[in-house]
């Protein structure tokens, strides 16, 4: 098993470009969710998924769009990129809601000029 | 609503005990976790309590909680250089989606 797979590893945008990170695992998980990482702050959910179809809003979803037309699949779009978003995004998945281990892809660190 | 802090940075030697410390504020947690960040990594679960236990000990790892206070912590025996990241714990609540709230991160570093 390849885990929880994100790409790119690094991206710079500039001021009110869009971009998808792209977000994969392969262990047939059904919950999957999106943080992002910002210093001293600890990681914050973005948005979350508990299967296809169905996506939720976490703590800090202002300018982020998700879908999940798949099990494997969990894109995060930025619309309109502002250097607020600049910051490590994490993507992670686990098998269900209760106490399974959240699997964590090795992140995309973006920067928005 | 919910809060998990953390002390910012620890500093021990290669060989002693270290002790990271966290506090939360909701009560109707489920789980607690404790997530190991090495640089340029994602994170790794290290290990996790439920909310209904005092202690819990796999190899090198004691995690105690005090429920009463609101208290996790994090004891890593006979610590080594490869032990050095930065450890956050986590709450989570089954109510609310299983979804997690971290503290912001102890760096532990690691002095031979």
């Amino acid at each position: 098993n390849a885990g929880v797979t994100q790409t790119p590893k690094f991206q710079v945008l500039k001021t009110g470009q869009s971009m998808t990170l792209q977000c994969a695992q392969d262990m047939n998980h059904e919950y999957m969710s999106w943080y992002r990482q910002d210093p001293g702050m600890g990681l914050r959910l973005i948005h979350y998924s508990v299967g296809a179809g169905i996506t939720d809003q976490g703590e800090v979803p202002n300018g982020y769009n998700v879908s999940r037309s798949t099990t494997e699949d969990f894109p995060l779009r930025l619309l309109s990129a502002a250097p607020s978003q600049t910051s490590v995004y994490f993507c992670a998945s686990s098998y269900d809601r209760g106490t399974d281990t959240q699997y964590f892809g090795p992140g995309t660190r973006l920067t928005v000029l | 609503g919910e809060d998990v802090e953390q002390s910012l940075f620890l500093s021990v030697r290669e060989g002693d005990s270290s002790v990271i410390n966290c506090t939360y504020t909701d009560s109707s947690s489920t789980y607690l976790y404790w997530y190991k960040q090495e640089p340029g990594a994602g994170l790794q679960l290290l290990t996790y309590i439920f909310s209904n236990m005092d202690m819990k000990q796999d190899q090198r790892l004691t995690v105690l909680l005090n429920k009463k206070d609101k208290h996790l912590s994090l004891r890593i025996a006979d610590t080594q250089t490869g032990d050095s990241a930065i450890y956050f714990c986590a709450e989570s609540i089954h109510s609310a989606g299983n979804m997690l709230t971290f503290g912001g991160g102890t760096r532990l570093m690691v002095k031979p």
